[in-house]
């Protein structure tokens, strides 16, 4: 397994501004994903980011809106920009490990928009 | 494109009693499948896994789970629960990429309530 650290693990926030959230590995990893997780509803990933190169972003989530950094194999940030009370949410960041094919997860970050 | 199935948001049940959680995906390739489960304010804990070979798995917690190709299937059961199983379960697929790497794709979650 791996283990993982977020911070801040919480917080609210009046909207318009930003929030960066850090994603900590005990090891060095290829791939590091962000996933979205809004109130009682399933996981849906916003980007997977790989050292050295630009993240990729899903469907519907925009590198403006959320940029990511990725500036070594333990480390990655996800900002979420201009935030509106819709930004509410828990933000989890993830791994992939073994032979790359099961992830293991934070422990997320709870955010509250005002 | 793949997707998974959780057939039920709500599962009551009491403490000792056997219980499954159903979830089926949609896939045309080789799949891998997971379940994770979600405590009370806290991360995803990953409980146990298919990735080839026996398509009975167990995992942690005396929890596991029977890969039905046919039916496109990934159960999850216990024989007796606890009242600390409580938590949200969430069965997930794993999908090749273009890119290389293996993303997940989540079912929408089944809440397990073990009561007294």
């Amino acid at each position: 397994s791996a283990v993982i650290s977020q911070k801040p693990s919480r917080d609210i926030c009046q909207r318009g501004t930003s929030l960066t959230i850090q994603c900590q590995v005990d090891s060095q990893v290829t791939m590091m994903f962000w996933y979205r997780q809004q109130p009682g509803q399933s996981l849906t990933l916003i980007a997977t980011a790989n050292q050295g190169s630009e993240a990729t972003y899903e469907s519907g989530f925009v590198i403006d809106k959320f940029p990511i950094s990725r500036p070594n194999l333990t480390f990655s940030t996800l900002t979420v920009s201009n935030m509106s009370p819709e930004d509410s949410s828990i933000y989890l960041c993830s791994v992939d490990r073994q032979g790359r094919e099961t992830q293991y997860f934070g422990p997320g970050t709870r955010l509250l928009v005002l | 494109a793949q997707s998974v199935t959780q057939l039920d948001s709500q599962v009551p049940v009491f403490e000792e009693a056997p219980v499954e959680l159903r979830c089926n995906y949609s896939s045309s390739v080789s799949v891998y499948l997971f379940w994770y489960v979600q405590y009370p304010n806290q991360g995803l804990q990953l409980l146990l896994k298919y990735l080839s070979g026996s398509t009975l798995v167990k995992g942690i917690n005396g929890f596991e789970a029977e890969f039905n190709k046919s039916q496109t299937s990934f159960h999850l059961r216990k024989p007796s629960v606890h009242i600390s199983d409580t938590a949200e379960y969430f069965c997930a697929v794993s999908v090749r990429t273009a890119g290389g790497y293996n993303k997940l794709i989540f079912g929408a979650g089944t809440r397990l309530a073990v009561h007294p």
